[in-house]
């Protein structure tokens, strides 16, 4: 039961550098969502895929891209790493939107040096 | 714009006691509420989901209530235990069937 997957789990990048992180689910699930989450912040959504072909836009999404790959795989694009995007990025996902139970992955673990 | 707020943001209790932690949300017009639990370094784990029909949900010694014309939910442990210790968070779609909006949720710590 791998459910959500994410790579890397830990990851530490220069300013100006750029990295792509890794999500795939195996539950044919429509829905896939990118938060950070930061200490005293929360959780906050960067970008989400209602459905295989869409992108939108979340709270907090300067500095990213996305890439719904197909219906498993949904990637995070750091163009040019700055230190304000060290956090923890958590991928999840659900069967259709947010009136279903989230599936989340274990989150990569990102510093920005 | 959907806010959530959880108090306390932390509590401490001896092994064994009951407790309540709080969630409110802003918009009442939401199809549904979600508490997660969160280990440190670890994801999110689902525990209860309560659709916006419904006044409460159980899941062994877990039990929330929701009250959507107040704004409000509440996670109930009963006879809590060490592995309880953890951080709670709620969360509730922004509006419709869209992302989830998390609280900063309230960390736990059971004492035994």
């Amino acid at each position: 039961n791998a459910g959500v997957t994410q790579t890397p789990k830990f990851q530490v990048l220069k300013t100006g550098q750029s990295m792509t992180l890794q999500c795939a689910q195996d539950m044919n699930h429509n829905s896939m969502y990118w938060y950070r989450q930061d200490p005293g912040m929360g959780l906050r959504l960067i970008y989400y895929s209602a459905s295989e072909g869409t992108t939108d836009k979340g709270e907090v999404p300067n500095g990213y891209n996305v890439s719904r790959l197909n219906k498993r795989e949904f990637s995070l694009r750091l163009e040019s790493a700055a230190p304000s995007q060290t956090s923890v990025y958590f991928c999840a996902s659900s069967v259709r939107g947010g009136n279903y139970g989230y599936t989340f992955g274990s989150g990569t673990r990102l510093t920005v040096v | 714009k959907q806010e959530v707020t959880q108090i306390p943001a932390a509590l401490s209790v001896p092994e064994g006691e009951n407790l309540v932690l709080n969630c409110s949300f802003t918009d009442s017009a939401i199809y549904n509420l979600q508490w997660f639990r969160q280990d440190p370094g670890k994801g999110l784990t689902s525990l209860l989901l309560i659709q916006s029909s419904q006044r409460e949900q159980t899941s062994g010694r877990l039990n929330a209530s929701l009250d959507k014309s107040s704004g409000r939910s509440t996670l109930y442990i009963a006879a809590s235990q060490p592995g309880d210790s953890a951080t709670y968070l709620c969360a509730v779609p922004n509006s419709g069937n869209t992302p989830l909006v998390f609280g900063k949720g309230t960390r736990l710590s059971v004492i035994a």
